[in-house]
């Protein structure tokens, strides 16, 4: 069974730092991989998806990758703003399956 | 283009009453459907996916149940809840194939 891990569970850094979330996977043969953005009591907002065949994308200051073979993503975020505060999702997709990992929980401070 | 609807956005019930939970999709056909439940600080629990009217596939054996009565139609359904069924509970489509995934705004239930 496919098992997807998030380090770090929680961040805190000051605006204006650029940081890197880190998502694991324990099998490779996924279909795509995709990060979402959770605000409290909210639903889920997709950032980025990137395909099995594909190595990264971007979107604004938002940057992802990733490794199939060494079952490995991760996102990148330049000069963070208050309003990235929130909690991170990772998730892969099996066949008609998507797993998640359990999230990093990111507080810019001002 | 393609929207889903969840509703409602909040929800208390008392222990043993029923539940029913309803998502709907607009803009695509054949559409994948999921339920997923986070609990509190918790991460996201699949507990039904259907790829097709009247398909449903469990995930989890619970108190719940779902059915796809139309094809972007997705409910879920207690006959009884428990304090345990307390929880976020989302819905999502995806395309068949190796789309991503767009999800609901969610419900918030409480039992009481």
């Amino acid at each position: 069974k496919q098992e997807v891990t998030q380090i770090p569970a929680a961040l805190s850094v000051p605006e204006g730092e650029n940081l890197v979330l880190n998502c694991s996977f324990t099998d490779s043969a996924i279909y795509n991989l995709q990060w979402f953005r959770q605000d409290p009591g909210k639903g889920l907002t997709s950032l980025l998806l990137i395909q099995s065949s594909q190595r990264e994308q971007t979107s604004g200051r938002l940057n992802a990758s990733l490794d199939k073979s060494s079952g490995r993503s991760t996102l990148y975020i330049a000069a963070s703003q208050p309003g990235d505060s929130a909690t991170y999702l990772c998730a892969v997709t099996g066949f008609n399956k998507f797993y998640f990992g359990s999230g990093t929980k990111l507080n810019v401070k001002p | 283009s393609q929207t889903i609807h969840q509703w409602p956005a909040t929800l208390v019930q008392p222990v043993g009453s029923p539940l029913s939970l309803e998502c709907t999709v607009e803009g695509t056909s054949n559409p994948n459907l999921y339920w997923y439940r986070q609990a509190a600080g918790r991460g996201l629990q699949l507990l039904f996916y259907s790829v097709g009217i009247g398909q449903i596939s469990s995930e989890v054996p619970q108190n719940l149940s779902a059915s796809r009565p139309q094809d972007r139609q997705f409910i879920l359904s207690s006959k009884k809840l428990l304090l345990s069924d307390s929880g976020f509970y989302l819905c999502a489509w995806s395309a068949s194939g190796d789309y991503g995934y767009t999800f609901g705004s969610g419900t918030r239930l409480t039992v009481v």
